[in-house]
């Protein structure tokens, strides 16, 4: 277990209204990583944090932002949430060989 | 165009058969990692390999990364109904160290 947090864990939105998601783990991880996982793609980098305040974009990034202004907390925000947007998301951070641990995921749905 | 390419992308076995799940790349890892996702829940790291020619063994699972540290596989043996899951490989690209890369995920449905 180590010790991540998601919140929430379930969520319904609608088109255009903005949504974010919390990440919280309690081991002073370096490395924080958002994905999104839809059918038939596996799971996709949206963005990732390597400290406070230092975030990189990852493949599907458009649409998303992020901030770490704690170690322990990354934040997922949708401005402006769209239905291509309905997914599920996980958190995860890294350890040695960038082995990923993950939390227990959000499901967002915007109608 | 997905980096990490595994096959097949369903497999669904009778109780007590073997079977082998691949993965593979054009590129080169500096590791790579096998996870299992159950419905509902995150995925959940199975082996990490580093080592071009590496073999792991976790009871009846053996991993093998290939020579080049660009492909993949896992075999099952005398599969069991608790194996029933989403196989997913992941790779940490030599060029991109931080960030991994995941493969579409193969379906595995052990029938009793």
């Amino acid at each position: 277990d180590a010790g991540i947090t998601q919140s929430p864990r379930h969520k319904v939105t609608e088109t255009g209204t903005p949504v974010t998601l919390r990440c919280h783990q309690t081991e002073n991880h370096r490395y924080m990583y958002w994905y999104r996982q839809d059918p038939g793609h596996g799971l996709r980098l949206i963005h990732y944090s390597y400290g406070v305040k230092d975030t990189d974009k990852g493949e599907v990034s458009d649409g998303y932002s992020v901030s770490r202004s704690k170690t322990e907390d990354f934040l997922l925000t949708l401005e402006s949430a769209t239905s291509s947007q309905t997914s599920v998301y996980f958190c995860a951070i890294s350890t040695l060989y960038n082995e990923q641990f993950f939390g227990p995921g959000t499901r967002l749905t915007v109608l | 165009t997905q980096l990490l390419e595994q096959s097949p992308q369903f497999l669904s076995i009778q109780e007590g058969e073997n079977l082998t799940v691949y993965c593979n790349s054009s590129s080169v890892f500096s590791s790579l990692q096998w996870y299992r996702q159950e419905p509902g829940e995150g995925p959940v790291l199975l082996v990490t390999v580093v080592t071009g020619g590496e073999v792991k063994k976790l009871k009846r699972l053996t991993f093998q990364f290939g020579d080049a540290r660009k492909d993949s596989s896992l075999h099952i043996t005398a599969a069991q109904t608790g194996d029933t899951g989403l196989y997913l490989c992941a790779g940490a690209l030599e060029t991109s160290y931080d960030k991994v890369i995941f493969g579409p995920g193969t379906s595995l449905s052990v029938i009793p």
